[in-house]
């Protein structure tokens, strides 16, 4: 199984400021059609998991500008451009290129 | 909206079964994968299981693979995830989602509520 490596494990972030989290895999997501099989997953408190990023950096419907995904093969990053309140939560990668897909351990972010 | 509503959940002790059904509300359901994950208490996403629009193609986790079964029922809309051998570590919010795209290993833009089920003696 792909092992999905999350860092930090918490954030605190204050509203307004930027924030990064790191996905690292222990194989390439890289498929041979050229797109990353790497998801970004948000899950507030009490709610449900939804949709950020899919294929590394496709925003999905309804998702804010703010919100970036990047990179490749082993190394990907979410960005948030500017944090607002509604963003607290726990943020998880999930790899898609391998069955089983595998999420990683995710981020706690929270507001300063 | 999509509408997802699970039912089956519940407690069962180690070594039962239980069948857990999702019912969606989404005129081309047959058009998209359909995935279950879970949530141990406390603990991050696990995924489980998916299967392809058709139903032809199906993927396990590891640590379900041979006791858990998912199909689907295209007239009907709905997804199963029938559970067999439950054992302690399988506790967990089992949430059913909807693929973006036929394949099973689709993104999932749609998730249900979550359903509970517990297995302890």
């Amino acid at each position: 199984d792909i092992v999905m490596t999350q860092s930090p494990l918490s954030l605190s972030v204050t509203p307004g400021e930027p924030a990064s989290i790191s996905c690292k895999s222990n194989q390439s997501l890289l498929h041979t059609n050229a797109f990353n099989y790497l998801d970004w997953y948000l899950q507030k408190p009490g709610q449900s998991p939804q949709l950020l990023i899919y294929l590394a950096s496709h925003r999905a419907s309804g998702v804010p500008d703010r919100f970036s995904g990047g990179g490749s093969g082993t190394d990907f990053t979410l960005k948030i451009s500017r944090v607002v309140p509604e963003d607290v939560g726990v943020y998880y990668c999930m790899q898609t290129v391998q069955i089983p897909l595998t999420f990683g351990g995710g981020t706690k972010v929270d507001i300063k | 909206e999509v509408q997802m509503l699970e039912s089956g959940g519940g407690l069962v002790q180690p070594g039962g079964s239980l069948r857990l059904s999702c019912a969606v509300s989404e005129f081309s359901f047959s058009s998209y994968a359909m995935a279950w994950v879970r949530q141990a208490p406390g603990k991050g996403l696990e995924w489980v299981s998916a299967i392809n629009d058709a139903g032809n193609n199906t993927y396990y986790a590891t640590s379900v693979k041979g006791r858990f079964t998912i199909s689907r029922d295209n007239s009907k809309n709905t997804v199963s995830l029938q559970m067999n051998s439950l054992r302690a570590e399988d506790t967990a919010v089992y949430y059913c989602a909807k693929g973006i795209v036929a394949a099973g290993n689709s993104p999932l833009a749609h998730w249900g509520q979550g359903i509970l089920v517990t297995v302890s003696s």
